[in-house]
């Protein structure tokens, strides 16, 4: 069956500019998970939803970064004014509610 | 709060040799422990996994045994192949809660044939 997708893959933007990253979970999961990987803090989460709530948003770094799921299904991570150390590749994973999270391919974010 | 630690890679190691990569975690009450894989120009994978103290977690011919009285998840393989070079991550998942992951640093392993 069809796993998590992400798009775009890639995304280079200048300094200053919003971008939206988008995440389609596996069809039926209700856990839906957000992490960054960069070269100097690895793999990092941001956020977590339990259908279209999020619970928990600690990981988000700044008051830039928002993110929106909705119908229990599509999320989208938006970051504003993007800045150089917001490059990275952004990860979604989805779990059924137990204890296995499946991951995306991720986008790559590139700030300039 | 929750922790993980790992082996400093790079890891470089001939065809056929024995690997262990060591993990270590700091967490209250009992986490899942679980190692992913990273191959190159692929998504994080699920290798395999343990839920609680003593279990072994197996696949593709690697094993890793939740030890809670030396907090460990050592990632062993009796003879490994180039097709295993890749990134390997160490993590864990608390009790309760969003069961977030948090992840070691990550172990780039090679294979030479």
């Amino acid at each position: 069956g069809a796993g998590v997708s992400q798009s775009p893959s890639n995304k280079v933007t200048e300094k200053g500019k919003d971008v939206e990253l988008r995440c389609d979970p596996i069809s039926g999961h209700t856990a839906l998970y957000w992490y960054r990987q960069s070269l100097g803090q690895g793999l990092e989460f941001l956020i977590y939803f339990q259908g279209n709530s999020a619970p928990d948003k600690s990981g988000l770094p700044s008051d830039r970064f928002s993110a929106e799921r909705t119908g229990g299904s599509v999320s989208t991570l938006t970051i504003q004014r993007t800045q150089q150390e917001d490059s990275a590749v952004y990860l979604c994973a989805s779990s059924p509610g137990f204890v296995e999270q499946f991951f995306g391919p991720g986008t790559r974010l590139t700030v300039l | 709060g929750d922790s993980v630690t790992q082996m400093e890679g790079p890891v470089t190691l001939s065809e056929e040799a024995f690997l262990t990569i060591n993990c270590t975690y700091t967490a209250t009450g009992y986490p899942s422990l679980f190692w992913y894989v990273q191959y190159p120009g692929e998504g994080l994978q699920l290798l395999l996994k343990a839920t609680k103290a003593d279990d072994k977690g197996s696949n593709k011919g690697f094993e890793a045994t939740y030890r809670k009285e030396t907090t460990s998840f050592h990632l062993e393989k009796g003879s490994v192949q180039v097709s295993d070079s890749a990134v390997y991550f160490c993590a864990l998942t608390g009790q309760g809660g969003a069961q977030k992951l948090v992840f070691g640093q990550g172990t780039r392993l090679t294979i030479n044939p």
